[in-house]
């Protein structure tokens, strides 16, 4: 019920490729999907987010696509660099968890972007 | 403006022992919410305090407590050590304590259980 499925796990991408990520959740009551940035040895960094009153948002190189009857949501980065190369946390919060801010995060996917 | 500050940056324990992690708040914020990141997971909510209450608590057991002052700074204290948590304590501070407030991430602390 509380969980965040993401995949896939790990990503290899070509500089200037598409990298995709897909995550996928069970309870309705979830009203915010943020994605997060983490570098190794640093917190995760707010990245984009979305709300299920859209159906996509977009900033700048990075697009978050949301089909709220199929309760999945998916983080999209266009002309990917060796920059990107990250591991990226989808999650999601609302109210059914302990409280109503607190994020279910995924599992993450460590993407690997090559020159 | 700052952002959310922690500290210690790394602290080694030994099983039984207690310990205490810091964090500062980002400027504006009332909410501070702990995540205990194992290596290789995603981050898993242990609780938030808000306006110096506890606000919501995941699934970890008393041992975990925490508290809040009223420049909205906040502790978390973990007792009894037990090898399992070793991790990175991540703190968020957020300006409210609702799914309609963005977490801002500290740099974490990374603690480790011999």
């Amino acid at each position: 019920q509380q969980q965040v499925k993401q995949s896939p796990q790990s990503l290899i991408v070509q500089k200037g490729g598409i990298s995709i990520i897909n995550c996928a959740y069970e309870n309705t009551a979830f009203d915010y999907f943020p994605w997060y940035q983490q570098f190794p040895g640093k917190g995760p960094a707010l990245l984009i987010a979305i709300r299920p009153d859209v159906s996509e948002k977009k900033e700048g190189r990075f697009t978050i696509s949301f089909n709220k009857s199929a309760k999945q949501f998916s983080l999209h980065i266009m002309d990917s660099q060796p920059g990107d190369s990250a591991t990226y946390f989808c999650a999601a919060s609302g109210w059914g968890g302990g409280s109503q801010g607190n994020l279910i995060f995924g599992k993450g996917t460590k993407l690997s972007v090559k020159p | 403006e700052t952002g959310v500050t922690q500290s210690p940056t790394h602290l080694i324990k030994t099983r039984g022992q207690q310990v205490t992690l810091r964090c500062s708040s980002q400027s504006g914020h009332n909410t501070v919410s702990w995540y205990q990141q194992a290596l290789g997971q995603g981050p898993q909510f242990i609780f938030q305090y808000y306006r110096e209450e506890e606000n919501g608590r995941g699934n970890f057991p008393p041992r975990f407590s925490g508290l809040q002052f009223p420049n909205y700074s906040s502790e978390l204290n973990v007792n009894a050590l037990e090898l399992d948590d070793s991790a990175l304590y991540l703190c968020a501070s957020s300006p409210g304590p609702t799914s309609y407030n963005e977490q801002f991430f500290g740099p974490g602390t990374r603690l480790t259980v011999l």
